[in-house]
Formats: structure tokens, sequence, C-alpha cells
């Protein structure tokens, strides 16, 4: 079963930064789309930024280009996102997901989510 | 960007009944909307990819149809285990975008 671990959440300044990690395993990481997907509590889901295997495609949400940065480490099966300038309106469930589909990209397989809270 | 308009925010339905649910995109694509199901305290689950096609998995009585600026998403009978918040989602143009989401009730 495809296992997906967001860890790196917690409580952070306005704008200081703040690093996400997915640990993945049980799936050919090296093939794989990946995203990230943030939901505020209470709130409807936010895509926040894709990946594709090689990093040929890259795409932000218009609320966190030219802050956030996607990148991962095949070698190691992880994602990241580096969160710079955080605002209050980034305070969010940080979802890790995968496309689980060769014929579609969107996500596919969830984490479980890493809790981002954004406060002074 | 491309903006989704989902409705209705809230329905409440009947066992059995056949519920309908609307995501209108502010320009025209072709097949690359998704449908998501959450329910209360989890992660989603993706019920159709490529507009109308099922993924693994998950129940028949969930279809989806559409192109160009209007999709939809059918239970063809409500089942108490349908409780859920389905939201839809355009992936042809970055910036990605969901919609806002449906509350699916049992009455």
């Amino acid at each position: 079963e495809v296992q997906l671990v967001a860890s790196g959440g917690g409580l952070v300044q306005p704008g200081r930064s703040l690093r996400l990690s997915c640990t993945a395993s049980d799936f050919t990481f090296d093939e794989s789309v990946m995203h990230w997907v943030r939901q505020a509590p209470g709130k409807g889901l936010e895509w926040v930024s894709t990946m594709t295997w090689d990093g040929s495609s890259i795409g932000y949400a218009d609320s966190v280009r030219g802050r956030f940065t996607i990148s991962r480490d095949n070698a190691k099966n992880s994602l990241y996102l580096q969160m710079n300038s955080l605002r209050a309106e980034d305070t969010a469930f940080y979802y890790c997901t995968k496309s689980t589909r060769g014929d579609s990209w969107n996500p596919g397989a969830w984490g479980q989510g890493t809790l981002v809270t954004v406060s002074s | 960007d491309i903006q989704m308009t989902q409705s209705p925010s809230t329905l409440s339905a009947s066992i059995g009944d056949r519920v309908t649910i609307t995501c209108r995109a502010s320009r025209s694509f072709s097949t690359w909307l998704a449908w998501y199901q959450q329910k209360p305290g989890k992660a989603p689950t993706v019920l159709i990819s490529k507009a109308s096609s099922l993924d693994s998995g998950v129940p028949s009585r969930f279809r989806g149809s559409g192109s160009g600026t209007e999709f939809t998403l059918t239970i063809t009978s409500l089942q108490p285990d349908d409780l859920a918040t389905y939201y839809c989602l355009q992936y042809d143009t970055y910036p990605w975008t969901f919609g806002q989401g449906t509350k699916v009730e049992i009455k």
C-alpha cells in the first residue's frame, strides 16, 4: 500500500520559513508525479504545487508562487516544500499526494497531512 | 487562470435519490477534470479522473460527465456512506484549481 508521510509542520511566526518533507514508500517514487495540496481548518481544498518525476513540469498556485518551492530527491524517495515569507493565510493542513494513474496526473493517493500554523 | 464554480454548496437528499453536482469552468477545456470525496476528518479520495473515468475501487453509482465548461458528478442512488463533501479539480492548466465543494447531507 502506498505510504506518504508528511512532516515538518508546526507553529511559525509570520514572515518566517518552514520546510515540509514527505517520505514515500511502497511505490516507484522516481516515476511518479507528486503534489502538495492544502486545506485550512474547516475550509475547502487548495492545490499548492505539482512536480513531475524529472522536474520537467512544475506548477504553483498564484497564492504561493514566488514564496514556495517544490523539490524532490528521488534517491531518498522524498518530496519537499520550502515555504518562505509565511503569512497567516498559509495556515492549513498540508497533504502530500501522488498521481496513481499512468494516463492522468491528478492526485490519487493522499498522505495524512501535516499542520502548519502561522501566527505571532 | 481557470476558475471552477461548483454548485450547489450544500444538498440534502434521501437514500436512493439521484444526486447531481456541477462544476462550471471560466474557460473551456476537454478532459482534465477529477472529482474527490472527503469524509469528515479524513483525507480526500479520488472518485473520477479524466472527467468520466471511474478510479479503481470506486462504486459504479458514481458517474462523471461533461466537457468544455460544464462537468457533472452524479450519484445514481445515494447511500448512507456517501455523506461527505465533494470537490472538482481542473488539472488542464497551471494553476490547477478546485471547486469550492459540495456538502452532501442525508435526509
